[in-house]
């Protein structure tokens, strides 16, 4: 595709809920990326891939947070039994580089937790 | 580890006005830097960046930044704002070695009245 996509847009869970947060990045690009953006705070690091292979899950908050990409393309962000800290943007970039390199950005998932 | 401070988080200005937005960073080692912007209902897109070379780099749309090595800074820059650079604007530093993410600034939110 033309961009990096993500779906859904927008998600209201309630505290307790497992949800799974999709991202589509540009087609080729080997980096992926996964950010969350809290309210009135600039994007933090999650987790990246490289391919398939998840190379540094450092920023993920808790063992709640799973991220994958079995295919090396598709990636898909879980979050387990959600808490309402867990409320925020959820974005996602992909480079074409291995490791980095300009970073192409989706429109982001927010995500509420009741 | 790398951190970004941006000074201002809200800056109003007349169409015209001339723009500077402060971004100092915190890191050891070499970097690269970024400037991205989020307009209104839209995603993170790139202002500008700077790899290496001439250290005044210019953006889309006017914007211009210059890094100054000596006092880790890359303030972002236009002589002359127009109503449609009404936004979010985000400074990121990036690592130049390994997996590179991106550490952003808390970002600045931009007003520009007509």
């Amino acid at each position: 595709g033309a961009g990096v996509s993500q779906s859904p847009r927008y998600k209201v869970a309630k505290r307790g809920q497992d949800v799974a947060l999709r991202c589509d990045p540009i087609s080729g690009h080997v980096s992926l990326f996964w950010y969350q953006q809290a309210l009135g705070q600039g994007p933090e690091f999650l987790t990246y891939f490289q391919n398939e292979a998840q190379l540094d899950k450092s920023g993920l908050p808790s063992d709640r947070f799973f991220a994958e990409r079995p295919e090396g393309s598709v990636s898909t962000l879980k979050i387990q039994r959600t808490q309402q800290e867990d409320s925020a943007v959820y974005l996602c970039a992909s480079s074409l580089a291995p490791g980095g390199g300009e970073q192409f950005f989706g429109p982001g998932t927010r995500l509420t937790v009741l | 580890a790398q951190s970004v401070s941006q000074h201002n988080h809200h800056v109003i200005l007349s169409e015209a006005a001339s723009l500077e937005l402060g971004c100092n960073y915190s890191y050891g080692g070499t970097v690269n830097l970024f400037w991205y912007v989020q307009y209104p209902g839209q995603h993170l897109q790139l202002l500008l960046k700077y790899f290496s070379g001439d250290p005044l780099v210019k953006g889309i749309k006017g914007f211009e930044a210059e890094f100054i090595k000596s006092k880790f800074s890359f303030n972002l820059r236009k002589p002359s704002v127009q109503w449609s650079d009404t936004a979010e604007y985000f400074c990121a530093v990036q690592a130049n070695t390994g997996f590179q993410k991106l550490v952003f600034g808390t970002g600045t939110r931009l007003l520009v009245s007509p």
